[in-house]
């Protein structure tokens, strides 16, 4: 079946480096755009990335950018967040997430498959 | 950046009640709107993308209105399995952005 499965979470501290991967199965992964959102304990969601689907283009926010280094491999069905410079704000549950198209009267994109997350903890 | 703005922040309704969450985007983004549900430890559910289209699978009883600005979430008839929190985002432009999430608690 259709599935997200996030990994490599764990405990760093400030300044170090994670790398979370994410392994997709059940639908053709070279055919979509994904994300990675996060959420920081007790708070709400933050997309942070996205890949396009042949990984030629990457977006991210200003609160990672610089920092933050998406890349995919779609011979693999997998999706990769390498985090440098790690600061206890990037505390949170990493979920990788597919974005899908909508087609009708225009095109819609909505996040319609999520892994179950990873989470990272960055403290001294 | 979108700022997306959601009301209440949190509710309390009974089972059966009919709850409404509002969504107001800080400019037009016509009909790009999705809603998420969210139980805890849990990843979000897609419930409406396009503000009104139904997710598949999605019970009836959850339904989306509104363009422009101002939209809206409604859920007719809440279950208890529908005590969560909700969130809308817009996907009008990149980056994408959630509002602060509506917590639907059992009165």
């Amino acid at each position: 079946q259709v599935q997200l499965v996030a990994s490599g979470g764990g405990l760093i501290r400030p300044g170090g480096s994670l790398r979370v991967s994410c392994a997709v199965s059940g639908f053709t992964f070279s055919d979509y755009y994904m994300s990675w959102i996060r959420q920081a304990p007790g708070k709400g969601l933050e997309w942070i990335s996205y890949i396009s689907n042949t990984g030629n283009t990457t977006y991210y926010a200003d609160s990672v950018k610089g920092r933050f280094t998406f890349s995919r491999d779609n011979a693999k069905n997998s999706l990769h967040l390498q985090m440098n410079s790690l600061r206890a704000e990037d505390t949170a549950v990493y979920y990788c997430a597919r974005e899908i198209n909508y087609y009708g009267g225009g095109s819609y994109e909505a996040f319609d498959i999520w892994g179950q997350g990873t989470m990272v903890t960055v403290s001294s | 950046d979108i700022q997306m703005t959601q009301s209440p922040s949190s509710l309390s309704a009974s089972v059966g009640d009919r709850v409404t969450i509002t969504c107001r985007a800080s400019q037009s983004i016509s009909s790009y709107l999705n809603w998420y549900q969210q139980k805890p430890g849990k990843a979000p559910k897609l419930l409406i993308y396009a503000a009104s289209s139904l997710q598949s699978g999605v019970p009836s009883r959850f339904s989306g209105s509104g363009s422009g600005t101002d939209f809206t979430l409604t859920i007719s008839g809440l279950q208890r399995e529908d005590f969560a929190t909700y969130y809308c985002q817009q996907s009008y432009s990149t980056p994408r952005t959630f509002g602060q999430g509506t917590k639907v608690e059992i009165k």
